[in-house]
């Protein structure tokens, strides 16, 4: 089956830092991607969408100035935290969409970042 | 943004029963319906998933029904494992409900 890989899977910051989080689809390519961020005991609500070659859509809510995401190649998004606070820490999961197969999503393993 | 509503929130069923977790959505132009597994930890992984213009798919002990009228669409795991023990999350498109504790007790 098809392999989302992230990285790190475990970061620790001090508070005010950036830290960058990125997604790879190892065996297809993923025209478009999501990020996610996941509360514990909650569901995964969705970020943004990010499409190579173009400026990601942002959910509302979310801030695009907070959350930079590049999306430079078929295989590969980054999502950087920029100036993180303790608020950020959270689990963030990034998923490609298969461009064979334009429905199925397929999701990484997730980032755990927590800002002290 | 929740446009998504799963229930019920947790479930406990005796190993080799039947759980059932049901969904609702209400964007008509949803397409796409996956069923989630995620362990804690993890990230979720895709279990089965379904589209519109079929109203059953069965995929090992894994049958997602499906109701267009209706906008509804639910997952039946049969002979329930205490491997199985997990969180179900029903999405459509990309867009997840709250999620399904189960347990199964053996």
């Amino acid at each position: 089956g098809a392999v989302v890989s992230q990285h790190p899977s475990w970061v620790i910051c001090k508070s005010g830092t950036s830290v960058k989080i990125e997604c790879r689809s190892l065996d297809f390519q993923a025209t478009t991607m999501f990020w996610y961020r996941q509360f514990p005991k909650q569901s995964l609500m969705l970020m943004a969408t990010s499409n190579e070659g173009s400026k990601a859509t942002y959910e509302q809510g979310v801030e695009k100035d907070k959350f930079l995401i590049n999306h430079a190649s078929l295989t590969l998004s980054t999502l950087t935290v920029t100036s993180a606070h303790p608020e950020d820490s959270s689990f963030y999961i990034c998923s490609a969409r298969d461009d064979r197969d334009l429905g199925t999503q397929y999701f990484g393993p997730g980032t755990r970042l927590l800002v002290l | 943004q929740q446009q998504v509503k799963q229930s019920p929130q947790s479930l406990i069923v005796q190993k080799g029963g039947i759980s059932i977790i049901n969904c609702a959505y209400e964007n008509t132009a949803f397409d796409y319906f996956p069923w989630y597994q995620q362990f804690p930890g993890k990230g979720p992984a895709l279990l089965i998933a379904i589209r519109p213009d079929v109203s059953e798919k069965k995929e090992g002990r894994f049958t997602i029904s499906f109701n267009k009228s209706a906008k509804q669409f639910s997952l039946h795991i049969m002979d329930s494992q205490p491997g199985d023990s997990a969180t179900y999350f029903c999405a459509a498109d990309m867009r997840f409900g709250a999620g399904t504790r189960l347990t199964v007790k053996p």
